[in-house]
């Protein structure tokens, strides 16, 4: 079964940082450019930016730069968001979706994790 | 100014048409992008419904029913999601998506209401 599945919820305190996993498992991992969306409560969709698996290479959203690391683990078939220096305005479900192409750019998200809802709580 | 602006709501009956309408900010030409649409229901994560650019290049999603089409308004610098026959299903929220600038945008997303 062609699907991504990430973890489940998870709390943090501000300042602190996250890492969300996202497992791909029915295609080959390494073939789709793998992205990142969140959306805070009641909130619209925001993208966060993109990893290349089978190289590594990223691209972030400018209002996460500094903020956010994309990695993965071909190994494992999992992508990874982590996010740093986290404050209540990252309170929000983390979402992986996979990119229809083989190359990032101008193509359709036709695969969505189920989502991961991050709470930064004092 | 947002890149996409969407109507924040939409209500409309059932078997009635609803057209969605996704304005780009002016500095930037519809003609020039693909309009990507998804469709999100309360605690789901969004589906790819089809995307628009023109009639020789558009694409609609895997098992998605043909009363969802797109279209573009040239003259309102706007992509269009036209959903023909409503059912309640429907209801949900719908967002578009462009490739600007090599990054993502999405616009601010239309809740639609099934009377």
């Amino acid at each position: 079964q062609v699907q991504v599945v990430q973890s489940g919820a998870e709390v943090r305190r501000p300042g602190a940082s996250v890492r969300v996993p996202c497992k791909a498992s029915g295609y080959t991992f390494t073939g789709h450019y793998m992205h990142w969306v969140r959306q805070a409560p009641g909130q619209g969709l925001e993208w966060m930016g993109w990893i290349n698996p089978k190289t590594g290479g990223t691209k972030y959203e400018q209002k996460f730069q500094g903020r956010v690391t994309m990695t993965r683990d071909t190994s494992i078939s999992t992508a990874y968001m982590e996010l740093s220096s986290l404050t209540s305005d990252d309170t929000a479900v983390y979402y992986c979706a996979r990119e229809a192409g083989d190359r990032s750019g101008d193509d359709a998200f036709d695969l969505w994790g189920q989502g991961t809802m991050v709470t930064v709580s004092p | 100014q947002a890149v996409l602006t969407q109507p924040s709501s939409l209500s409309a009956s059932p078997g009635a048409s609803a057209s969605l309408t996704c304005t780009l900010r002016s500095d930037i030409n519809v003609h020039t992008y693909r309009i990507y649409w998804y469709q999100q229901k309360p605690g789901s994560p969004p589906q790819y419904l089809l995307r628009y650019k023109s009639d020789s290049d558009k694409q609609q999603g895997s098992g998605v029913p043909s009363r969802f089409s797109g279209s573009k308004d040239a003259s309102a610098n706007a992509g269009i999601l036209l959903i023909s026959g409503l059912q309640s299903e429907d209801e949900a929220d719908y967002y578009c998506v462009i490739w600007h600038n090599n990054v993502y945008v999405f616009g601010t997303g239309t809740k639609v209401t099934v009377l």
